[in-house]
């Protein structure tokens, strides 16, 4: 059960696309549909963005996406706006009823 | 509209237990697998373990394993999370979280405000 690895920082400008990465391994990312991704903004509750890769949850604005090649899965986010900078986790279901989620990637608009 | 309420702030000293309970409502409560997440200060989020409310099965985390429990009341909706042999390294928030009645499989759509427990001597 080793977490995820993820990107320590990523940025942008308002307006660009930025993408980050998840890289588990084939009994994780690479075994299963079942990627999700959570932004966290300090001292709230972390939010659901994309679920199973590549799906978003009903008020997820279309501009974060999902997606996934072998053990890497990826969240880009298009026309970067302010509110946007926060953490983003990735989480990979690995059977058996285990979860598990990347290091965090802090999220910077320039 | 699904809600996850969780209960106070807990201090505690290092080699006691704390246990964190977390109140269901707005959606069927045995339905959905219910979740435990911490996050130390500075550090990410860190998946604890996972409980079936209609049976009680648990799974935990390695790491953790022999130091969590995880139970539930179905006549409350409320599940709980105990960890035993506290030390510096479990001072964190821990939140509980669910898919909640929601579509979004093997996800966590609904999480509780979080509680903070502090370890210290």
């Amino acid at each position: 059960q080793s977490a995820l690895t993820q990107p320590p920082s990523a940025s942008g400008s308002p307006g660009q696309s930025v993408t980050i990465s998840c890289t588990g391994t084939s009994s994780d990312v690479g075994g299963y549909n079942y990627v999700s991704w959570y932004q966290h903004h300090p001292g709230k509750a972390p939010k659901l963005m994309i679920y199973e890769v590549s799906k978003r949850p009903s008020g997820v604005p279309d501009r974060f996406s999902g997606s996934k090649s072998g053990n890497t899965a990826s969240l880009t986010v298009s026309g970067l706006q302010a509110e946007d900078e926060a953490d983003y986790y990735c989480n990979s279901y690995a059977g058996s009823n285990v979860w598990v989620f990347g290091g965090g990637t802090k999220m910077t608009v320039l | 509209q699904a809600q996850l309420v969780q209960s106070g702030a807990e201090v505690k000293k290092p080699g006691a237990s704390v246990k964190v309970s977390c109140k269901a409502s707005g959606y069927t409560f045995t339905h959905y697998y219910m979740h435990w997440v911490r996050q130390a200060p500075g550090q990410g989020l860190e998946w604890m373990g996972t409980i079936d409310p209609s049976d009680g099965n648990t799974r935990y985390a390695q790491k953790l394993q022999g130091r969590v429990t995880m139970t539930r009341d179905t006549s409350t909706s409320t599940i709980y999370m105990e960890v035993s042999s506290l030390r510096s390294e479990d001072t964190a928030m821990y939140y509980c979280a669910t898919r909640g009645g929601s579509s979004y499989s093997y996800a966590m759509d609904v999480w509780g405000q979080g509680t903070t427990v502090t370890v210290s001597s």
